[in-house]
Order: structure tokens, then C-alpha cells, then sequence
């Protein structure tokens, strides 16, 4: 089973500033199977990247994911009010199987 | 829009067994294209998959759950539903239903239920 780990737990940043969000995997994964989701308190999560690097519908250009083999990242390039919250990382592998990272917590600082 | 929703009893006791139901509308559940899955989230927790369905039976699910997980579909209601026996205080959860994307070599979740808080509890 593929372990994703994600850095760092918790991202302390002020509005207008980047984030930069890591994802490593155990094992190497096709990023075709790579997805990344941000969830509110109380809501369901939403998808926001998927294939490594694709933005999902709606989704605006300030966010944006990058990386390959076991190595991914998602970076917010200027933190709107709005995007703090919690943002996991997933990936589909053999058996077939889904797991997700633990989850980094971006909270205003 | 495709939108899903969950069902089902709101308090489980220890040693019973869950049941939820998701209803799928604004699309069918007999695509190809997608899986159907139970995803929980234990309170202030990440993401668990509990496991998935095709439309035509077929079942996957999470090594730790397995013994005790029972995923179905019925095509003709639009449904799928998850079964979890002999549960503990440690499947107190918010439970979700999901589609998983599993086309042109690209996976991903993109509709997801509201969840359902499931307690477990005497």
C-alpha cells in the first residue's frame, strides 16, 4: 500500500502570501493518479487538481499543483481569505486502491 | 449536476451493524466511467476510503476494513449503500458517499455527498 505524507501539518500565513504544500509518496506514483482537495469545517471536500497538474472546473489560477514520481506539490500563489483551510492529497493505485495524506491544516497567521 | 446524498440511521449502537444508503441524481450510476465510493472521516481526522463499486458489482475495499465491509449498488433505484458490522466507538464518523472519476487514465473524486454523522453509542 502506497503511504502518502504530507508537509507540514499546519501552514501559519497571512492573506497575499504563497503557499507551498507537499505531498511524497512511499512509492513512485503515475501522476495521472495524483489529486489534490481542499476542505472547509463542516463541508465535504473539493476537488481542485487532479492529474498532478490540472485544475478542476472553476477552480482559479492562483492555485496550482506540479511534481512526479513520489514527490508533489500544491501551491496557492497569493492566499485569498477563502483558502484557508485543510488540503489532502490522494492517490489511486493497484488492487485498486485510494488512500490520501494526513492533511495540511493553512490557517491564517 | 450530479449530486449525491446519504442516508440512514443516525446512531449506531456497539456491536450493530451500519447502514447507509447514497442516492445518486442528476446522472446515472451505470457509466463506465465511475466508481462509487464510501469514504469516512473520523472527527477532527483525515480521510479514510472505506471502498468502491462499479455499477456492475464489482467490489474493492480498504484491507482494514474488509472483514466487517459490505458495499451493493442497485441500478434500478440509483443507489449504493454500505454495510459496516460489529462496530466500536472508533467508527464514530462522518460517512461519505463519492464518484470516483476513472477515465481517459485519470483518476479522482469529483462529486461528494454532504456526509452523515454517524455515532456509535450505547
Amino acid at each position: 500500500e502506497i503511504v502518502l505524507t504530507q508537509s507540514p501539518g499546519t501552514l501559519s500565513l497571512s492573506p497575499g502570501e504563497r503557499a507551498t504544500l507537499s505531498c511524497r509518496a512511499s512509492q513512485s506514483v503515475s501522476s495521472s493518479f495524483l489529486a489534490w482537495y481542499q476542505q472547509k469545517p463542516g463541508q465535504a471536500p473539493r476537488l481542485l487538481i487532479y492529474g498532478a497538474s490540472s485544475r478542476a472546473t472553476g477552480i482559479p489560477d492562483r492555485f496550482s499543483g506540479s511534481g512526479s514520481g513520489t514527490d508533489f506539490t500544491l501551491t496557492i500563489s497569493r492566499l485569498e481569505p477563502e483558502d484557508f483551510a485543510v488540503y489532502y492529497c490522494q492517490q489511486y493505485g493497484n488492487s485498486p486502491q485510494v488512500t490520501f495524506g494526513g492533511g495540511t491544516k493553512v490557517e491564517i497567521k | 449536476q450530479v449530486q449525491l446524498q446519504e442516508s440512514g440511521p443516525g446512531l449506531v449502537k456497539p456491536s450493530e451493524t451500519l447502514s447507509l444508503t447514497c442516492t445518486v441524481s442528476g446522472g446515472s450510476i451505470s457509466s463506465s466511467s465511475y466508481y462509487w465510493v464510501w469514504i469516512r472521516q473520523a472527527p477532527g481526522k483525515g480521510l479514510e476510503w472505506i471502498g468502491s463499486i462499479y455499477y456492475r458489482g464489482t467490489t474493492y475495499y480498504n484491507s482494514s476494513l474488509k472483514s466487517r465491509v459490505i458495499i451493493s449498488v442497485d441500478t434500478s433505484k440509483n443507489q449504493f449503500s454500505l454495510r459496516l458490522s460489529s462496530v466500536t466507538a472508533a467508527d464514530t464518523s462522518v460517512y461519505y458517499c463519492a464518484r470516483f472519476v476513472a477515465a481517459e487514465a485519470l483518476y479522482y473524486f469529483d462529486y461528494w455527498g454532504q456526509g452523515t454523522l454517524v455515532p456509535v453509542s450505547s
